[in-house]
Order: C-alpha cells, then structure tokens, then sequence
C-alpha cells in the first residue's frame, strides 16, 4: 500500500463545474498536510496548507479527516487555468520527510 | 527577489558515470530539500539539509549524496549512474528545517542516463 494515495484522474471537468479530490494517508504520526499543484513540465507551487479546521481560500477548500486519514481537496466554480495535476503532501517531522502522493490530473474543457 | 535556482536545466549521462547537481536557495531559507521525480509520478524525498547538516534522508541508496555549503547553496551528487536514474531532480528551499513550512521549488534539472 501507498503511503499517500491519490486517484490519479484524469478528471475531465466542464468550466464552471464544482470538482473534488480525496486522498489518503497510512501514517497516523503525520502531522502537516499540504496540497501542491504542478503544471506540465513545471515545479509544483503550494495550493494551501490544511489544518484540523479546514481551510478556504477563494474557491479552494481543503478538510482534513485525521480519524479516517484522508485529505479532500473543493475547487469550485472551475476555470480553464484550474488545469493542472494536484498533489496530495504529507509531513512527517520526526524524520523530516514529506510524502508525496502520484498527483491527479484535472482537465477543465470550455 | 530571485527564486530557487538549479544548475544544469538539462544533462545526459552514460551509465556509470557520476554527477553533481546544484542548487541555490531563496535569499534568507536556511533549508534546502532533494527530490526524484519521475514521469507520471510525485517527488520522491531524498534529502534535507539545514544549516550545513542533513537532518534527513529518504529511501535511496547510498550512491546519493549531498552537502550545503556555508551560504545554504546545496549539491546533490549521484554515482555509479543506472538507467533508473532518469528523472527530474527538484531542489527545494524553506525557511526551517522540518514539514511545516512551504516549500519553495526550483525549475529542476532533466537527468537522462542512456
């Protein structure tokens, strides 16, 4: 089993569509959560960060569900530019590693 | 303010041989990460350093190695070069050493071993 899990897509959107993406953990020690976003042949760049709360920014929501040891990611009202691969991260500090999963490919069509 | 910068953008390499990658961090992040990607994949970690010591390592063998200089600047060096090792290497930069700051990546440098 992967250590971090992501469906790896590709979800075909229609613009202006509500789209979301989950992701699972296996470590219970885990203790930052991120999700990054990664265009074609580009570096990743930080999405956000998610917090025991949850967190929204924009059309963005992140929720993290410790107890089940998954992530979700909400993109709402979709753009065009939206179009990228999601990356599921998460920190383990006792070792300093953070875990990547495989990403999921969002395609947004007009 | 500049970026993460990373040097060569491209190389290739024949097996066997050795390489060393470089990288230079934003101006004030004290901490510098490695990673392996390959296509269709997520980033591998394969080290962190701060303040000139590694404070952590992925599940990579040991002809990996790294060190940072005294200006946080930072070397990967790969031996004994496999097929296998064909990826996009990432460098990335934070501010502290651990997994809850952002981290700050590089244009990365294209490995091919033929």
């Amino acid at each position: 089993r992967k250590e971090v899990e992501q469906d790896p897509g590709p979800f075909n959107v229609p613009e202006g569509a509500t789209v979301a993406f989950n992701c699972t953990y296996s470590n219970s020690a885990s203790q930052s959560f991120f999700w990054y976003r990664q265009d074609c042949r580009k570096e990743p760049k930080l999405l956000m960060s998610v917090y025991s709360s949850g967190n929204e920014d924009g059309r963005f929501t992140a929720q993290l569900n410790r107890a089940s040891q998954y992530i979700s990611l909400l993109i709402r009202d979709s753009k065009l530019s939206d179009s990228a691969t999601y990356l599921c991260v998460v920190g383990v500090d006792s070792n300093y590693q953070l875990i990547w999963g495989a990403g999921t490919k969002l395609i947004i069509k007009p | 303010d500049a970026g993460v910068t990373q040097s060569p953008t491209h190389l290739i390499k024949t097996r066997g041989q050795h390489v060393t990658l470089r990288c230079s961090p934003i101006s004030g992040h004290k901490s510098v990460s490695w990673y392996q990607q390959v296509l269709g994949q997520g980033p591998q970690f394969i080290f962190q350093y701060y303040e000139k010591e590694e404070r952590g390592r992925g599940n990579f063998p040991d002809r990996f190695s790294a060190r940072q200089f005294p200006n946080y600047s930072s070397e990967l060096n790969v031996n004994a070069l496999l097929l296998g090792d064909s990826a996009l290497y990432l460098c990335a930069s934070s501010r502290r050493q651990g997994v809850f700051d952002e981290q700050y990546f590089g244009p990365g440098t294209r490995l091919t071993v033929t």
